[in-house]
């Protein structure tokens, strides 16, 4: 069984639409990573956060640490936006452990 | 500020064959870690080497190994190669441990 599970796994919407995808884990971790994956393979870290929220642009992160959950949200979506959003954590011992990601498609 | 960067970008071998994978670290990163990610399935940990020395490794067998050089670039060698070691394999350096890690590209790696 997956320590970080993701939802939903596949994710179509139209464009400028707000858009919600889900990460929770199962036990205490010291910080959870949002990250976007490409077609071909490249990975682009959007935030590392242990608390609270964080925005940077389009996207917003929230972290519930006591539901051992968190959110990545994205106002005003594009096609642009579309990729694999990944969710990984880590749990004190350094190495990042990964879900299985969010394949998003942004439709003009 | 130079990325960091991964070669080959695309690798095609035998079973049985060694292969080894190379990772350029971003510009003062002293952490490196390596991650094996398989046709749709999300990334899995196989090691990190933090200032030259391993600092944790994954669910990975001996044939999997790895170095980090004082300049902070890195190797992951595979030996004995079998056909589910296809997959696309990524490094991500950062500054110190527990901290945001930069991704390359990846190199995709075939085995027939």
């Amino acid at each position: 069984k997956n320590e970080v599970e993701q939802s939903p796994q596949n994710l179509t919407a139209q464009e400028g639409e707000f858009i919600t995808i889900n990460c929770s884990y199962s036990v205490g971790i010291s910080a959870l990573h949002w990250l976007q994956q490409h077609p071909g393979g490249g990975i682009v870290s959007l935030f590392m956060l242990s608390s609270g929220k964080k925005k940077h642009g389009r996207l917003i992160a929230t972290i519930n640490i006591q539901e051992k959950h968190s959110s990545l949200h994205i106002t005003a979506s594009h096609p642009r936006d579309s990729a694999v959003y990944i969710c990984a954590v880590t749990f004190g011992n350094e190495k990042l452990t990964f879900g299985t990601g969010t394949r998003l498609t942004i439709i003009p | 500020e130079t990325g960091v960067t991964q070669s080959p970008t695309h690798l095609i071998k035998t079973r049985g064959q060694q292969v080894t994978l190379r990772c350029s670290s971003q510009s003062g990163h002293n952490t490196v870690s390596w991650y094996q990610q398989a046709l749709g399935q999300g990334p899995q940990f196989i090691f990190q080497y933090y200032r030259e020395e391993e600092n944790g490794r994954g669910n990975f067998p001996p044939r999997f190994s790895g170095l980090q050089f004082p300049n902070y670039s890195s190797e992951l060698n595979v030996n004995a190669l079998e056909l589910d070691d296809s997959a696309l394999y990524l490094c991500a350096s950062s500054f110190g441990l527990n901290r945001p890690q930069h991704f390359g590209d990846g190199t995709r790696l075939s085995i027939l």
